[in-house]
C-alpha cells in the first residue's frame, strides 16, 4: 500500500520567513495530494491540494510543488505570520472509487514572533 | 451550507465497553471515511462507506464496525474497547465520481477509554 513519509517532524521560523515542508510518496498510481493545517484541539482543514497533472500550484503565501519522477512533494509557506502556526499533515491518494488518503506524519510549524 | 457534522464531541468509556460514533456529510457529499487519529500522529484510515455499503477498509480489527444511511450520514462502532482505542476519530466526506478528490472533515469525536 501507500506509504507517505514527512519532513521534517518539527519546523520553527521566524515570522516573515518563509517554511519548507517536504514529503515522499511510494504508490505511483497516486494522484492526489493535498495538504491539511491542523490547529491544537481542532479538525484538520484542507488548504492547499494539488493533482498530478501539475507541478505547482499557488494559493496566496501557500504553494505546493509536485515532482511525479521523484515522488516527492512539498508544502512553501511565505511571509509567515504567527496564525500559521499549527501541525502540517501531507496526505496522497489515488482516485480510483473514491480512494483514502493516506497521511504522512505531521510537521508542527512555529513562528517566532 | 452545513460542514461536517460529528458527534459527541467527547466521550469517556470503560475497557471492554462499546461505543458508537456519528457523522453527517457535507451537503451534497455521499460518501463517508473515517479516520483515527492518536496523539501526536497523522490520521489512519479505518473504512469508507458508500451508497450504505462498506467500500474500502484499513488495517482495523474487526471491533471496528460502520453503518451508512439512505441520507448519507454513518455511524462507527467500536467493540470490546481497548485502552489503545483512545484517539481523535474524524469522519471525511467526499462526493464519489465527476472527477472530485477533497476529503472534508469533522470536528472529530475526542474518545478516552480508561
Amino acid at each position: 500500500g501507500e506509504n507517505v513519509e514527512q519532513h521534517p517532524s518539527t519546523l520553527s521560523v521566524q515570522e516573515g520567513d518563509s517554511a519548507v515542508i517536504k514529503c515522499t510518496y511510494s504508490d505511483s498510481a497516486s494522484n492526489y495530494f493535498p495538504w491539511y493545517k491542523q490547529e491544537l484541539g481542532k479538525r484538520p482543514q484542507l488548504i492547499i491540494d494539488i493533482r498530478s497533472n501539475v507541478g505547482e500550484k499557488k494559493d496566496q503565501r501557500i504553494a505546493v510543488t509536485l515532482n511525479k519522477t521523484a515522488k516527492h512533494f512539498s508544502l512553501h509557506i511565505t511571509e509567515t505570520q504567527p496564525e500559521d502556526s499549527a501541525v502540517y499533515f501531507c496526505a496522497a491518494k489515488k482516485n480510483f472509487g473514491n480512494e483514502k488518503l493516506t497521511f504522512g506524519t505531521g510537521t508542527r510549524l512555529t513562528i517566532i514572533p | 451550507d452545513a460542514g461536517v457534522t460529528q458527534s459527541p464531541t467527547h466521550l469517556i468509556k470503560t475497557r471492554g465497553q462499546q461505543v458508537t460514533l456519528r457523522c453527517s456529510p457535507k451537503s451534497g457529499h455521499d460518501t463517508v471515511s473515517w479516520y483515527q487519529q492518536a496523539l501526536g500522529q497523522g490520521p489512519q484510515f479505518i473504512f469508507q462507506y458508500y451508497e450504505e455499503e462498506e467500500r474500502q477498509r484499513g488495517n482495523f480489527p474487526d471491533r471496528f464496525s460502520g453503518h451508512q444511511f439512505p441520507n448519507y450520514s454513518s455511524e462507527l462502532n467500536v467493540n470490546a474497547l481497548l485502552l489503545g482505542d483512545s484517539a481523535l476519530y474524524l469522519c471525511a466526506s467526499s462526493l464519489s465520481g465527476g472527477g472530485a478528490y477533497e476529503q472534508y472533515f469533522g470536528p472529530g469525536t475526542r474518545l478516552t477509554v480508561t
